[in-house]
């Protein structure tokens, strides 16, 4: 198996544009979580799906965060506007089920000039 | 104040030497995840503690979960430098499965 997914893999933008980071979750699992990984706040769960369905967003930052799960093989986290604040490393992990061992993608280092 | 700390924050041993890290939940835990990351590197699954009491172990490295302490450690047998890396531990707080909060890490270095 390929493992989780993460495109892409380094993003340096500048302040004010829009950032698209995307998931490929483990196929078979049904939850997928986003995280962002920061010196200062360590690993932060940001918001996690269950079946393609938002459960808990509660750990999204500000209306400027927002994700999406399309299908069970996809999702997207957007920033828009992106603030040199957002300069993290995005994680994206699955599971097969909600209690169990979350598998990590390898991490978006983004950037925010 | 952190709602999961780990102890000690970075760790420096010599090759073939055991080591404690402990992780103390100021909640009740409903389950305790352990990975390990490379710097630069996504995080590996270590193991996943859910009963009071379990103990777990995977070639020479062994966690345990105390509920009632609210508190897990991980213990390694005989370090190698391939143990080198940053340890977390990740814990279901609310029952909700999937929930995790993560403490800081520790960072452990292996001499050879």
């Amino acid at each position: 198996d390929a493992g989780v997914i993460q495109s892409p893999r380094h993003e340096v933008t500048e302040m004010g544009q829009e950032v698209t980071l995307r998931c490929k979750p483990i196929s078979g699992h049904n939850s997928l979580f986003w995280y962002r990984q920061t010196m200062m706040r360590g690993l932060e769960l940001l918001i996690y799906f269950n079946n393609n369905v938002p459960i808990d967003d509660s750990g999204m930052p500000e209306d400027r965060f927002s994700a999406k799960m399309p299908n069970a093989s996809f999702s997207t986290l957007k920033i828009q506007p992106s603030e040199p604040r957002d300069s993290a490393v995005y994680f994206c992990a699955s599971s097969f089920l909600l209690g169990g061992e979350q598998f990590f993608g390898p991490g978006t280092r983004l950037t925010v000039l | 104040s952190q709602e999961l700390e780990q102890s000690p924050q970075s760790l420096i041993v010599q090759e073939g030497k055991n080591l404690t890290i402990n992780c103390t939940s100021s909640k009740t835990l409903y389950g305790l995840y352990w990975y390990k990351q490379k710097y630069g590197e996504g995080l590996i699954f270590l193991m996943m503690l859910q009963k009071g009491g379990e103990e777990k172990s995977h070639e020479k490295i062994t966690a345990k979960l105390d509920e009632k302490k609210q508190q897990s450690s991980l213990h390694i047998t005989a370090s190698q430098p391939s143990h080198a890396g940053i340890y977390l531990c990740g814990a279901d707080n609310n029952n909700q499965g999937g929930k995790l909060i993560f403490g800081q890490g520790t960072e452990l270095s292996v001499k050879p």
